[in-house]
C-alpha cells in the first residue's frame, strides 16, 4: 500500500513559471524524500527532509514539511522544459521494520 | 550516473518461463532494494538486503526470489511467468539498512512476458 499521496496527479505549466507539488502521509516519519524520473529511467533523489524539519532548500527546489497535516510540497521555481518528469515522494516511517514507500507520481509537464 | 547498474536492460520472454535480472550496488552501499513499477501499481517495493541478509520484505510474490551475494550484488529470480509480471523492475542501493539515507536507482530492466 502507498504510504504517500501526491497531489495532482498531473500539472501541465509554462516554462518560467513554479511548480507546486502535494504529497500527503498517514503515519509518523523519520523522513520524506522527494525523488524525480525521466521517462523510463531510474529514479534520481533530489532531497531528504527529516521530520525535525520544516524547510529545505536546494538549487531552485523548496521543500516543506508540516508533521502536524502529514503533508509536504516540492516547489520548483523558474521551471525549465528539462524539469519534464515524474516527480515521487517517499516516505521513511516511524516503525521497527520501516522501508521506504514511494507515492504513484505526479507527471509535470513544462511547455517550452 | 547513480553508479547503480542492472542488467540486463530489456527482457522479452514467454509465460511460464524464469528469467534472472542482476543488480550491481553502488561502490560501498550495502543495502539493495528491489521495487516493481507498473502502470496501474505505480512503484512496488519486493524485498531488501543488506549485507548479504535479507532486511525486510515488501509485495513480493512466492514466485520471486532475490538474493545478494558476498560481492554485494544482487539477483532477483522471476519464475513462472504471467503476463502481468511485465512491469519495470530496479534495483537500488543505499549505504544503510533504513529508509534514514537517499537511495539510488539503477535504470532498471524492463520485462515483456508474451
Amino acid at each position: 500500500s502507498q504510504q504517500g499521496e501526491e497531489d495532482p496527479q498531473a500539472l501541465s505549466i509554462q516554462e518560467g513559471e513554479n511548480a507546486t507539488m502535494n504529497c500527503s502521509y498517514k503515519t509518523s516519519i523519520n523522513n520524506l524524500q522527494w525523488y524525480r524520473q525521466n521517462s523510463g529511467r531510474g529514479l534520481v533523489h533530489l532531497i531528504l527532509i527529516r521530520s525535525n524539519e520544516r524547510e529545505k532548500h536546494s538549487g531552485r527546489l523548496r521543500v516543506t514539511l508540516d508533521t502536524s497535516k502529514k503533508s509536504s510540497s516540492l516547489l520548483i521555481t523558474a521551471s525549465r522544459a528539462a524539469d519534464t518528469a515524474s516527480y515521487f515522494c517517499a516516505t521513511d516511517a516511524s516503525t521497527a521494520n520501516s522501508k521506504l514507500t514511494f507515492g504513484k507520481g505526479i507527471t509535470l509537464s513544462v511547455r517550452p | 550516473d547513480s553508479g547503480v547498474t542492472q542488467t540486463p536492460k530489456h527482457l522479452i520472454t514467454a509465460t511460464g518461463q524464469r528469467v534472472t535480472l542482476r543488480c550491481s550496488p553502488r561502490s560501498g552501499d550495502l543495502s539493495v532494494y528491489w521495487y516493481q513499477q507498473s502502470l496501474d501499481q505505480g512503484l512496488q517495493f519486493l524485498i531488501q538486503y543488506y549485507n548479504g541478509e535479507e532486511r525486510a520484505k515488501g509485495n513480493i510474490l512466492e514466485r520471486f526470489s532475490a538474493q545478494q551475494f558476498p560481492d554485494l550484488h544482487s539477483e532477483l529470480n522471476l519464475s513462472s511467468l504471467e503476463l502481468g509480471d511485465s512491469a519495470l523492475y530496479f534495483c537500488a542501493s543505499s549505504a544503510g539498512d533504513r529508509g534514514r539515507s537517499p537511495l539510488h536507482f539503477g535504470n532498471g530492466t524492463r520485462l515483456t512476458v508474451t
